[in-house]
């Protein structure tokens, strides 16, 4: 089975600017969370999409958005860049109980964003 | 709601030797705990997960984690120390809402990093 895919890999933005990340899951997984690791903050949860619905949403502001589509692959929006946002963002997909319950989560090598 | 902390930000040991990364954890509900590995420039890694099943965990390279409640420790351990094992260390817990159902919510610990000497 193929691993989550995070593309692009590395990605250089100006301050003001949007970017769109893309994140394609483990075949047959409908969760998808985003976390964005930097060096001062660790790992934070943005948010979780599960049958294309946003289940649950941590503590960054409106800029930060997602979405995900029917084939279950996400994409996480980040507009108005600001320098802060340098970080590395990973993408998590996990599969569900038939309760929409996640178990574990398995992680993509991420997209390291760098604001200029 | 859920946190938890790693006591050590930084672990040396020798090759050979036993490594043990602490982890206490917060939980209003029964939590789901997990290790993960972060090696420099990479994702991250499942080493072991908990979830109220057995209290001693095996995970893969040889790890293993064990459950205490009474402590809400969730230690990290490894007989000997291999020089691959030179990494970053996050211990986990699963966002449990009221009826145990979590919702893709995963809390982080600040992270231990491991250094393995020859």
């Amino acid at each position: 089975k193929a691993g989550v895919t995070q593309t692009p890999r590395y990605l250089i933005k100006t301050r003001g600017q949007q970017v769109t990340l893309s994140c394609s899951p483990i075949s047959g997984h409908r969760s998808v969370s985003w976390y964005q690791q930097t060096p001062g903050q660790g790992l934070q949860f943005l948010f979780e999409y599960f049958s294309e619905t946003q289940r649950n949403k941590g503590n960054f502001p409106g800029r930060f958005s997602g979405r995900q589509f029917s084939n279950s692959r996400s994409e996480m929006n980040v507009s108005t860049l600001e320098l802060g946002d340098s970080a590395l963002y990973l993408c998590a997909s996990s599969p569900v109980f038939s309760q929409g319950a996640n178990t574990e989560a398995f992680f993509g090598q991420g997209t390291r964003l760098t604001v200029v | 709601a859920q946190s938890v902390t790693q006591l050590d930000s930084h672990v040396s040991v020798s090759e050979g030797t036993p490594v043990l990364l602490r982890c206490n954890y917060s939980s209003s509900y029964s939590p789901s705990l997990f290790w993960y590995v972060q090696h420099p420039n990479k994702g991250l890694q499942l080493l072991l997960k908990y979830t109220s099943a057995a209290t001693l965990v095996k995970g893969i390279n040889g790890f293993e984690a064990e459950f205490k409640k009474s402590e809400t420790s969730f230690h990290l351990t490894k007989p000997s120390a291999h020089m691959s094992d030179a990494a970053e260390y996050f211990c986990v817990v699963s966002d449990q809402k009221a009826g145990g159902t979590s919702y893709g919510k995963l809390t982080f610990g600040q992270g231990t990093i491991l250094t393995v000497h020859p």
